[in-house]
């Protein structure tokens, strides 16, 4: 199957500070998502990318979608305390619908 | 809240019992999906169903799993005869269509005794 590989698996940062993550998968994908889940609920849809090469905002949320069509990164400025989570990478499988995940990143802010 | 509605949130089973685990779709979506998540993992994706449809459960294990999604009423994952490594979150999403995004609900996180 398509293998999505995320990194760096956790982050420990200072309030303030810029982050950023990747997401690399074995194969080509049409679309990325990036997911964000707080503990006990589930994922939540941050920002979709479905051209190569494309560069989307959600507020302090960036994240591009690589020319190779293999990659994707999201960055995240002047993190805040309730940045805290786990951020998924996630694309379509073959078939075109379900979602193939990567492990996640998990990102700690600290005041 | 018109997001995606499962319950229970949790759900505690002995070995050998039954589990059902409910989802109820995002208002005007009729494109349901179900995922495992275990511990420090991504989710892995389960089954995909439309309205009375099973459209494709290839990442369901052949036995004891099922899935509906009647016209009426919520779409049902049922385990029957549970064992320890059922334990895991288990997350429902919702679509307008299939190559529309999917949004989650909180999840049914279940444990076996």
């Amino acid at each position: 199957g398509q293998q999505l590989n995320q990194s760096p698996q956790s982050m420990f940062i200072q309030e303030g500070e810029d982050v950023s993550m990747n997401c690399t998968s074995s194969s080509i994908f049409n679309t990325w998502l990036w997911y964000k889940q707080d503990p006990g609920e589930g994922p939540v849809l941050l920002i979709a990318l479905y051209k190569a090469g494309e560069l989307t905002s959600n507020g302090r949320l960036t994240a591009q979608f690589g020319i190779t069509r293999k990659d994707s990164f999201l960055n995240i400025s002047a993190s805040i305390p309730s940045d805290v989570g786990i951020y998924f990478c996630a694309g379509p499988t073959n078939s075109g619908y379900a979602l193939n995940f990567g492990k996640g990143t998990s990102l700690l802010v600290t005041p | 809240n018109a997001g995606v509605m499962q319950n229970p949130r949790h759900l505690v089973r002995r070995r050998g019992q039954e589990a059902r685990l409910r989802c109820s779709p995002m208002k005007g979506h009729s494109h349901v999906y179900w995922y495992r998540q275990l511990p420090e993992e991504g989710l892995k994706f389960m089954v995909y169903l439309q309205k009375e449809n099973i459209i494709d459960e290839s990442g369901m294990p052949k036995e004891r799993f099922s899935a509906e999604f009647p016209k009426e009423g919520p779409s049902i994952l049922r385990i029957q005869q549970v064992v320890r490594g059922d334990s895991a979150a288990y997350f429902c999403a919702s679509s307008t269509g299939e190559n529309q995004p999917q949004h989650f609900g909180d999840g049914t996180r279940l444990s076996i005794l």
